[in-house]
């Protein structure tokens, strides 16, 4: 089962901060937040992880709180491409995956 | 090119068919996976291989039978098709199975079986 708790849906302005929270407050110290996304009917796509400090690449920015027990993954300038269901997963080393219901962002014109 | 390809992309059959889906990854990666989507889009592991060694198994049935000839491939056979295994099918790759990284997926085969 998915230790992670999302909200089911958000909605975002076009070239708005869209901010997805994650409770994770049972994350072992072994393990990494990781970030995915599924656009409609296509494979899940890689975003960001992160174990405790902040990290931000190309796609996102990783927020995660000191305590670890919750994160939040921001998307800087949303576009209508960013459109996705998005998944919020703690995964100790290179264990499999294990996915939640994840949180559908839907970014409005 | 693409990094991780399954064939194929849809596939419909019959009943107590017999079907494979392949997968490949020119990434170089030890550790393969299997994913199913189903039809409430809930994604769940299936198997996963590290250096073509069996390492998870979820409970799947034995209809399902995953084989890999080398590190590149991890092939899904399913017997005896039933209508609940309707679903996408996903495989996945990522470079060891001691490392912290990333996985990739490949675009998911549409499996109807009718």
């Amino acid at each position: 089962d998915a230790k992670t708790t999302q909200p089911t849906s958000m909605d975002c302005a076009e070239g708005r901060a869209a901010n997805l929270p994650c409770n994770h407050s049972t994350i072992s110290g072994n393990e990494y937040v990781y970030w995915y996304r599924q656009i409609h009917s296509q494979g899940p796509q890689y975003i960001i992880h992160g174990l405790k400090n902040n990290e931000t690449n190309e796609m996102a920015s990783l927020i995660i709180t000191e305590d670890r027990k919750s994160s939040t993954l921001i998307l800087p300038h949303a576009t209508l491409r960013d459109t996705a269901v998005y998944y919020c997963i703690v995964r100790a080393g290179n264990t499999p995956l294990v996915f939640g219901k994840g949180t559908r962002l839907s970014v409005i014109a | 090119d693409t990094a991780v390809s399954q064939t194929p992309k849809y596939l419909v059959t019959q009943m107590g068919n017999d079907k494979s889906i392949k997968c490949e990854q020119n990434l170089g990666h030890d550790t393969m996976y299997w994913y199913k989507q189903d039809s409430k889009k809930f994604l769940k592991i299936m198997f996963s291989y590290n250096n073509k060694e069996l390492i998870i198994n979820e409970t799947v049935p034995n209809r399902f039978s995953p084989k890999s000839p080398d590190k590149a491939h991890l092939n899904l056979h399913i017997n005896s098709l039933e209508l609940g295994d309707s679903a996408v099918y996903f495989c996945a790759s990522s470079p060891r199975l001691d490392r912290v990284t990333e996985a990739f997926f490949g675009q998911g085969t549409r499996l109807t079986v009718v």
